[in-house]
């Protein structure tokens, strides 16, 4: 089976930096996924990992590890508006469409003034 | 302005009854996918179309049908045999050649 797991929930105050984690165990590995879902809204992509090492875009950061089948993802100078859900998703299979697409439960992000 | 758009925002089902969600996407993308979202779980694919008059089963089909006569348009069947229907149903579409998904803001379906 696939089994992806983070953390269900973290707070952080404006301005610092949070570190979300993501482990997995998949069937295989062709890829990882960093979405943003605001409540009741369209999750939006942030990163995309197939190999190791730190990828940054901006205040967001996305590390991959593939030997230990972890990744996390960084989020820097912590603004109100990061208050959100952020999604884990890994395609285990190279064969699998590119949106077929195995997801944690998501970490849902508390930033406090 | 393109996009995914996904109607109604709420809709709610009776015993017994079949439901259509309506997803429609103008950005030209090939691929399109139904997803559902429950509390405390992640993201499960319910069926995806990598081109037109074609689709394949995620991994809960059950109780659901789908289908793609348009490239344009994604309509996903909440059928009577799907009998733990309540979620929050997200489609989304994706550009061949390009790994980013884009999503619709999604449909909460309810049992009355």
């Amino acid at each position: 089976g696939q089994n992806i797991d983070q953390p269900t929930e973290m707070t952080a105050t404006e301005g610092a930096i949070v570190q979300i984690n993501c482990t997995y165990q998949t069937s295989g590995f062709n890829g990882l996924f960093w979405y943003q879902q605001h409540a009741g809204e369209a999750p939006t992509f942030l990163s995309y990992n197939v190999l190791d090492g730190l990828e940054e875009k901006g205040r967001f950061s996305s590390f991959l590890s593939r030997s230990k089948g972890y990744s996390y993802l960084l989020l820097k100078e912590l603004q109100m508006k990061d208050s959100a859900s952020y999604l884990c998703a890994v395609r285990a299979s190279r064969a699998d469409s590119w949106g077929k697409l195995q997801f944690g439960a998501g970490t849902q992000v508390v930033v406090t003034p | 302005d393109g996009g995914i758009t996904q109607s109604p925002k709420y809709l709610f089902r009776k015993e017994g009854q079949n439901v259509t969600l309506s997803c429609e996407q103008n950005l030209n993308h090939d691929a399109m996918y139904w997803y559902r979202q429950d509390p405390g779980q992640g993201l499960r694919l319910i069926y995806y179309s990598q081109i037109v008059n074609d689709f394949q089963k995620g991994d809960i089909a059950e109780g659901y049908s789908v289908s793609r006569e348009k490239k344009e348009s994604f309509p996903l069947t909440v059928t009577s045999a799907q009998k733990n229907p309540t979620a929050f149903y997200l489609c989304a579409s994706r550009w061949q050649g390009n790994e980013k998904l884009f999503f619709g803001s999604g449909t909460q379906l309810s049992v009355l």
